[in-house]
């Protein structure tokens, strides 16, 4: 089955500097890779996804890049500001209703 | 459009007992699935519905049943209650294939005594 490793687990950053987190996979059959963060005590929600067509996907501050090859796909954050501080997870599923799995999370402080 | 409603919020339960957590999408959508959220342990797929009809184990299926009731609720019960059960618990519900995030409930804080 599909097996998601996250790193680092923690991350601390300095307001303004750029975030970067890496997960890895491994099922290759693998085609779709959601990026959730997750504030204390609330649900986790999307922020940006990315289909294996597709190698970079960029949103605001927010990118995703993904390598097929290699299966490793990375969240990258810019001008990183203290409201970014959170829980980030990532996940990858095979196909359209099988098994979304996730990485164990990073835990990301901005310090200002 | 409530997007995915889970109830209950929290709940005590003593060891043995058992309770059912229940899950309602009001999207349509066919996937449904249930985690499960410890600290340092991310979240771990229990067991998920890929349409009403069919259900299929997670990664930590042991001690868990789940129904899906129809194409709207999936439910999962937990019919003897151990305090390793102690966790936060997530439903969720993605969308179609033009629109596959997952949405999540708000959680339920189940802790077992």
């Amino acid at each position: 089955g599909e097996n998601v490793e996250q790193h680092p687990s923690t991350l601390s950053v300095q307001e303004g500097d750029s975030a970067v987190i890496k997960c890895t996979y491994s099922d290759s059959a693998s085609n779709y890779f959601p990026w959730y963060k997750q504030e204390l005590g609330k649900r986790p929600q999307l922020i940006i996804d990315i289909r294996s067509n597709v190698g970079e996907k960029k949103d605001q501050r927010i990118a995703v890049t993904l390598n097929k090859t290699a299966k490793h796909f990375s969240l990258h954050i810019t001008e990183t500001q203290p409201e970014d501080s959170a829980v980030y997870f990532c996940a990858a599923r095979m196909e359209y209703g099988n098994k979304l799995v996730f990485g164990a999370g990073t835990i990301l402080r901005v310090k200002s | 459009n409530a997007g995915v409603t889970q109830t209950p919020k929290f709940q005590v339960l003593k060891t043995g007992q058992s309770m059912t957590l229940q899950c309602a999408q009001d999207m349509n959508h066919n996937s449904m699935y249930w985690y499960r959220q410890d600290p340092g342990m991310g979240l771990r797929l229990i067991y998920y519905s890929a349409s009403e009809g069919t259900t299929d184990k997670g990664e930590v299926p042991n001690g868990y049943n789940v129904s899906r009731l129809n194409k709207r609720e999936f439910s999962l019960r937990l019919e003897s209650a151990a305090p390793s059960q102690t966790s936060v618990y997530f439903c969720a519900s993605p969308g179609h294939l033009t629109q596959s995030e997952a949405f999540f409930g708000q959680g339920t804080r189940l802790t077992v005594v």
